[in-house]
């Protein structure tokens, strides 16, 4: 069963920069049938995506964070990161990595979430 | 950007009970919606897409339907380990989004 597990600080100051790594515990990090993607929960409320990634190199953001956010997959380390700069309070959330399978479906290509990290509560601290 | 509009917010339901929870695009999004599940502390996990489709291991107590842009999912005799927040997202277009969730706890 795949793993991905995430690591990176739990503390980041205001204005600096979050980075979470998440490695994924089999090869198919090198399939062209995933993503890999970053989706986040401030405490008490719901999911938003951050955006995803692809070994090709053809990499999504969500454009309300896009200025502020890096995403990179290093097939040679199974592994793919977050970087997110100039954080303020607002960025404390609970970030999570996931895979995003592409399930073929009557003729469809459907986009789906289907593994998470554990995640990982990052608190922006002034 | 594509709004998903989820409701109730929140529900009370007993073990056994069938429970329905709706979730609303903004705009037409064809079946390009899934459907997970969150226990506290824990990771989402993914139920069902295609908006109708069950995800490989997911019980058939949790069904979906779609209706335009109003899509809904069931829960039939629900089980002690079905109390949990559940979410629906888009991923027909960019932004992908998500609902603001609906969190099934025991009455």
């Amino acid at each position: 069963q795949l793993q991905l597990l995430q690591s990176g600080p739990g503390l980041v100051k205001s204005s600096e920069t979050l980075s979470l790594t998440c490695t994924v515990s089999d090869d198919s990090i090198r399939s062209t049938h995933y993503y890999w993607g970053w989706i986040r929960q401030p405490p008490g409320k719901g999911l938003e995506w951050i955006g995803h990634g692809h070994y090709s190199g053809n990499i999504y953001y969500n454009p309300s964070l896009k200025s502020r956010v890096s995403i990179s997959v290093d097939t040679s380390k199974s592994q793919f990161s977050l970087k997110f700069n100039s954080v303020t309070a607002a960025d404390t959330a609970v970030y999570f990595c996931a895979r995003r399978a592409i399930i073929p479906l009557a003729g469809k290509s459907h986009h789906v979430f289907d593994f998470w990290g554990q995640g990982t509560l990052v608190t922006v601290a002034s | 950007d594509i709004q998903m509009t989820q409701s109730p917010s929140s529900l009370s339901a007993s073990v056994g009970d069938r429970v329905t929870i709706t979730c609303r695009a903004s705009q037409d999004i064809s079946n390009w919606l899934a459907w997970y599940q969150q226990k506290p502390e824990k990771a989402p996990k993914s139920l069902i897409y295609g908006a109708t489709t069950l995800q490989s291991g997911v019980p058939s107590r949790f069904s979906a339907s779609v209706s335009g842009t109003d899509f809904t999912l069931i829960i039939s005799d629900l089980q002690p380990e079905d109390f949990a927040t559940y979410y629906c997202q888009q991923y027909g277009y960019y932004p992908l989004s998500f609902g603001g969730g609906t969190k099934v706890e025991i009455k």
